[in-house]
């Protein structure tokens, strides 16, 4: 089984700065089959980036996604105040697929 | 509009069983693949299994295997978790999710409002 590691584990950050959150895998991630989510408290969480590069529907283009192998990064180029929640990527290369812990963008 | 609508909160009693499901509409429910996706209390997220709904092929995590069944019934387009026999650290909240594509290897695009199983004596 593939294992996740995204660091740093919570990240304080204010509005219109920049995020720069790390995934690292275990093993490489086979065909960048590697995708990014957004949850709230309370919600269901959100598709922001698959196949490591690729903007899901309706995401802003102030989220990207970059990468490769075993290292993986989510930016968010000027966070907004709706940007400050968790953020999970997953590898889906190894079916059913594996989670990271996950990142807290908190405001500072 | 593709949704997924999943079954209400439920209460349970260590030892008992449970069937909880998810209802796909707005798209053909037999082309994709849905997950099942744990997250317990303050915790991050575990996808548990997937299905095929067309030919119910299920693929599920190593580490949670046995613990659970995924099963599918395409004639109503919903998928179904099932316990036998729960224990407390069941407890959490279920999502099912679809994925993007057809071969089992995509990211979940479409999610449902969760579940919420507690599992107390």
């Amino acid at each position: 089984e593939i294992v996740l590691t995204q660091s740093p584990g919570t990240l304080s950050l204010s509005p219109g700065e920049r995020a720069t959150l790390s995934c690292r895998a275990s093993q490489s991630v086979s065909a960048s089959y590697l995708a990014w989510y957004q949850q709230k408290p309370g919600q269901a969480p959100r598709l922001l980036i698959y196949g490591a590069s690729s903007r899901a529907t309706g995401i802003p283009d102030r989220f990207s996604g970059s990468g490769s192998g075993t290292d993986f990064t989510l930016t968010i180029s000027r966070l907004e105040p709706e940007d400050f929640a968790v953020y999970y990527c997953q590898q889906y290369g190894s079916s059913p697929g594996t989670f990271g812990q996950g990142t807290k963008v908190e405001i500072k | 509009e593709v949704h997924l609508v999943q079954s209400g909160a439920e209460v349970k009693k260590p030892g008992e069983s449970l069937k909880i499901s998810c209802k796909g509409s707005g798209y053909s429910f037999t082309s994709y693949w849905i997950g099942w996706v744990r997250q317990m209390p303050g915790k991050g997220l575990e996808c548990m299994a997937i299905i095929h709904p067309g030919d119910s092929d299920p693929r599920h995590s190593p580490s949670l295997q046995g613990q659970v069944t995924i099963s599918a019934d395409k004639s109503i387009s919903t998928a179904y978790l099932q316990w036998s026999s729960l224990k407390a650290s069941d407890t959490a909240m279920y999502y099912c999710a679809r994925q993007r594509g057809s071969y089992g290897d995509d990211a979940f695009d479409i999610w449902g409002q969760g579940t919420m199983v507690t599992v107390s004596s």
